[in-house]
């Protein structure tokens, strides 16, 4: 499985937009850049996922870098409720045994009132 | 709509002891999986079902461990002769079928936080 690097904490306060990187060097041509959060005290949420072309949705929106090496998970607002551990996850479901999530340290936001 | 639940929500059980837990997905959702978190780490996979059939074990599943998905609805994750080091966060998650995308998600339940004393 392709490994992403990401900070291991980030601040932030609240209402103010925030960027999440992610490094991503070996990633395949194949691979889809996914985002998931976890709140305290429960099970992870899917955010958003992208190949190649910056993806927006009610909860984010993703920017991938042109050689798709690093990718940027923003939170154009942020409110208190976003203080979560963020994971970025390459995954190919193409393939079959790539199923699986593999999720690393991630980076834990703290959002400041 | 009802999400991925999982019980029991929380188990204390005696070293030795054998445990199971329960996993009930969203209906219609063919794909399940069951992850392992321990404390300040990311989830780790054990195990994924597509309707009954196993069709990938991680290492992680060790021989202490079985799950079973009978009828490709709700799964079971048993543990047998529990270890301390079984303390951990286990979550099941669900996914539909196909290549829709809305089937690139993984859906979580609650998990159920076994401590084995």
């Amino acid at each position: 499985d392709a490994k992403t690097t990401q900070p291991n904490s980030m601040e932030s306060n609240e209402e103010e937009p925030v960027h999440l990187p992610c490094n991503h060097s070996t990633i395949s041509g194949t691979d889809y850049i996914h985002w998931y959060r976890q709140l305290p005290s429960q099970g992870p949420e899917y955010v958003i996922h992208g190949l190649t072309s910056n993806v927006n949705n009610r909860m984010a929106s993703l920017a991938i870098a042109e050689d798709r090496k690093s990718s940027t998970l923003i939170l154009h607002r942020a409110t208190l409720r976003d203080a979560a551990v963020y994971y970025c996850i390459l995954r190919d479901v193409r393939i079959q045994g790539a199923q699986k999530l593999v999720f690393g340290q991630g980076t834990r936001l703290t959002i400041n009132p | 709509d009802t999400g991925v639940s999982q019980n029991p929500r929380h188990k204390i059980t005696k070293r030795g002891q054998n445990v199971t837990f329960r996993c009930d997905p969203i209906s219609e959702h063919n794909r399940l999986y069951w992850y392992r978190q321990t404390l300040g780490q990311g989830p780790e996979f054990l195990t994924y079902f597509q309707n009954e059939a196993q069709l990938e074990k991680s290492r992680l599943l060790s021989d202490r461990f079985s799950a079973e998905r009978p009828k490709g609805s709700f799964s079971t994750l048993e543990i047998q002769r529990t270890e301390q080091g079984d303390s951990a966060m286990y979550l099941c998650a669900s996914s539909p079928p196909g290549l829709l995308r809305s089937s690139y998600e993984q859906y979580f339940g609650p998990g159920t936080r076994l401590t084995v004393t």
